[in-house]
C-alpha cells in the first residue's frame, strides 16, 4: 500500500488560506488521493479526492503534482471551525480489498 | 439523510462482560466498516462488509465479532475484552466498495475496566 507523509502540525491565521502538504511518492497509477478531516471527538469527514487533475469543491481544492508524488489541500479561507486533524489517504482499491487506511495526519490549528 | 448513527455513545464494560455496539445507516449503502481509534492516533481499519458479507478482517482478535444482519445495520459484539481495547470505535459506510466517499458515525467511546 502506498504510504503518505504529512507534517504533524500547522498553524494558520483565520481568514487566510491553509495549505496542507502530503507526500505519497510510492503511489500507483490507479490509486486516488483522498482527504478527510477529524474535528475533536467526532468521526472523520470526507473533504475531497482526486486521481490526476486538480479538484475543487465547496470545501477545498486539491492540487496534485504532475508526477503524482505529492499533493496539497487548500482551504481558501480558514475559520476557527476548520481546526482539526487532516488526513491524506491513498486509497487502495481492488475487488474485495477496498481499504481506506489513515496515516498520522496534520493537526491544523486556525488562530484568531 | 446522510447520517451514520452509532449507539451507544459511551460504554463502560468489565472484562467478563458481553456487549454490542450498533451502527445504522439509511443511505442505501452496501459497504460498511468498523474502525478502532486510540487516543491521539489515526483510525485503524478492523472489518469491511460488502453486501452483508465480511470482505476484510484485519487480523482482529476473536473477542471482537462483527455481524451485518441486513444492509442497514452493522453490529460489533464484544466479549472478554482487555483494558487495552479501550478506544473510540467508529463505523462508516459507503455506496459500495468502489464508493468515493465514506460517511462516518460519531463513534462509541468504549472503556474496559
Amino acid at each position: 500500500d502506498a504510504k503518505t507523509t504529512q507534517p504533524p502540525s500547522m498553524d494558520c491565521a483565520e481568514g487566510r488560506a491553509a495549505n496542507l502538504p502530503c507526500n505519497h511518492s510510492t503511489i500507483s497509477g490507479n490509486e486516488y488521493v483522498y482527504w478527510y478531516r477529524q474535528i475533536h471527538s467526532q468521526g472523520p469527514q470526507y473533504i475531497i479526492h482526486g486521481l490526476k487533475n486538480n479538484e475543487t469543491n465547496e470545501m477545498a481544492s486539491l492540487i496534485i503534482t504532475e508526477d503524482r508524488k505529492s499533493s496539497t489541500l487548500i482551504l481558501p479561507h480558514a475559520t476557527l471551525r476548520d481546526t482539526a486533524v487532516y488526513y491524506c489517504i491513498v486509497r487502495v482499491y481492488g475487488g474485495a480489498t477496498n481499504k481506506l487506511i489513515f496515516g498520522t495526519g496534520t493537526l491544523l490549528a486556525v488562530q484568531p | 439523510d446522510t447520517e451514520v448513527t452509532q449507539t451507544p455513545k459511551h460504554l463502560v464494560m468489565g472484562m467478563t462482560n458481553k456487549k454490542s455496539l450498533k451502527c445504522e445507516q439509511h443511505m442505501g449503502h452496501r459497504a460498511m466498516y468498523w474502525y478502532k481509534q486510540k487516543a491521539k492516533k489515526p483510525p485503524e481499519l478492523m472489518f469491511v462488509y460488502s453486501y452483508e458479507k465480511l470482505s476484510i478482517n484485519e487480523s482482529v482478535p476473536s473477542r471482537f465479532s462483527p455481524e451485518c444482519p441486513n444492509s442497514s445495520l452493522l453490529n460489533l459484539h464484544l466479549h472478554a475484552l482487555q483494558p487495552e481495547d479501550s478506544a473510540l470505535y467508529l463505523c462508516a459506510s459507503s455506496q459500495d466498495l468502489g464508493g468515493t466517499e465514506a460517511f462516518f458515525g460519531q463513534g462509541t467511546r468504549l472503556t474496559v475496566v
